[in-house]
């Protein structure tokens, strides 16, 4: 199937533990993001990657980290977890730039800080 | 100031109404414009892009555009049990870049 996909689904961890998400698109896309959605469901940019350069780092904590190994492949690393970072996080790609185009979403990773 | 506002909803039509959803953004210069819908627990997916001024229509789906009033809107004709979902607005406030709406839940009673 082509589609955007992350793993893991769930993430159930405790606060100061670092973990990573990992996202795979085989759409050919040249763009990827991360998005954090939190529990008023507001979906805010988080990372954008063009051609597995950064093009959008947003005020996010230095504790999250993106690497692009390739442009099918965006991870997203998190070190000392806290309380706040509990949200879902959606990775997505799109064909070119966030501004002309649509944007393709993965199914998303509940991460739950306790 | 939000940068892309929304009425959080929720809205409530009858089944085989027209369902209209509304979108107003604060960047004058944005030039794209989409809807995306996202069921509970689920992922956002497209439905609608649009780009100039007027009407687009696809389906029992049409986006409406009025930059100078620097409004976006979404009409669902017939609308079925199966719409009632968050419908996102998203506008593009840079090339590289969208900005998402809140989102307005639509729920719709049969």
């Amino acid at each position: 199937d082509t589609a955007v996909s992350q793993t893991p689904k769930y993430l159930v961890t405790q606060m100061g533990n670092d973990k990573s998400i990992k996202c795979e698109q085989n759409l050919g896309h040249d763009t990827m993001y991360w998005y954090k959605q939190d529990s008023k469901k507001f979906l805010k940019i988080m990372f954008s990657y063009n051609n597995k350069e950064l093009i959008i780092n947003e005020t996010v904590p230095n504790r999250f980290s993106p690497k692009s190994p390739d442009k099918a492949h965006l991870n997203l690393h998190i070190n000392s977890l806290e309380l706040g970072d509990s949200a879902v996080y959606f990775c997505a790609s799109s064909p070119g730039l966030a501004g002309f185009y649509e944007q393709y979403f993965g199914p998303g990773t509940r991460l739950t800080v306790t | 100031q939000k940068e892309v506002e929304q009425n959080s909803g929720p809205l409530s039509v009858p089944e085989g109404a027209i369902a209209s959803l509304n979108c107003t953004y604060s960047d004058r210069v944005s030039q794209s414009f989409f809807w995306y819908r996202q069921y509970s627990g689920k992922s956002p997916e497209l439905i609608m892009s649009i780009y100039s001024n007027g009407d687009k229509e696809d389906g029992r789906f049409t986006a409406q555009l009025n930059k100078a009033s620097q409004y976006v809107s979404l009409l669902i004709r017939d609308s079925q049990p199966s719409d009632s979902a968050t419908y996102l607005c998203a506008v593009s406030s840079s090339a590289s870049k969208i900005i998402f709406g809140s989102g307005t839940r639509l729920s719709i009673r049969p």
